[in-house]
């Protein structure tokens, strides 16, 4: 069974500095998508990126990239220049092709000024 | 275009209860899924849709029923409402199974 986890409950930051957030998973697929979803206090779940496992390419948008390691299974999310409104619990989430998508446990990020 | 919509925001349930959490979309989205997330932890998979008439069950069904008689619509039913099932639930939708699921505001269910 596919699994994602998320080995940092909380995070911190300094605004303008940058974080990175861990994302392992554990699959057998080779074709499959990978998540990181937003979710702040509202309980709105917010997309910040998408990755597809076929593309070597790590995803940008804007001041969010990823560290895809397809070997290692890793995907780590990189938030630059953090602002005040980037606090959020952030979940990792896998999707094979023709499948559901698996949650991580979260990861709470503050961000202080 | 006013997304996923969901209703109640929130519900306070006895023991025993039943009720219908409403999810409904505007976008034509033929994929739909309901999800519960317990506090401190991630989204789990109850139900999903891949189509009007068509639905399926997720990790964790038991306790639930669902029903898809049209594309829009996506209500999650409990019929004994019991503790356990105290949690926010969340709707979502997409268009093709690689694209993004757009997630409704989300439902807090306390049943007590």
């Amino acid at each position: 069974a596919q699994t994602v986890t998320q080995s940092q409950p909380e995070m911190s930051v300094q605004e303008a500095e940058t974080v990175t957030l861990s994302c392992t998973y554990d699959t057998s697929e080779s074709d499959y998508y990978l998540f990181w979803y937003k979710q702040p206090p509202s309980r709105q779940m917010i997309l910040v990126i998408r990755q597809e496992a076929y593309k070597q390419q790590n995803a940008t948008e804007n001041r969010f990239s990823v560290n895809f390691q397809k070997a290692a299974k890793s995907f780590s999310l990189k938030i630059s220049d953090s602002q005040l409104g980037d606090a959020a619990m952030y979940f990792c989430a896998y999707r094979r092709s023709t499948d559901k998508l698996i949650f991580g446990t979260g990861t709470r990020l503050q961000v202080f000024p | 275009n006013a997304g996923v919509t969901q209703t109640p925001k929130f519900r306070i349930l006895k023991i025993g209860q039943s009720m219908t959490l409403q999810c409904a979309q505007d976008m034509n989205h033929n994929y739909m899924y309901w999800y519960r997330q317990d506090p401190g932890m991630g989204l789990k998979l109850i139900y999903y849709s891949v189509g009007a008439g068509i639905t399926d069950k997720g990790e964790v069904p038991n306790g639930y029923n669902v029903s898809r008689s049209t594309t829009e619509d996506f209500p999650l039913r409990l019929e004994l409402a019991a503790p356990s099932q105290t949690s926010v639930y969340f709707c979502a939708s997409t268009r093709e199974i690689a694209y993004e699921q757009y997630f409704g505001p989300g439902t807090r269910l306390t049943v007590t």
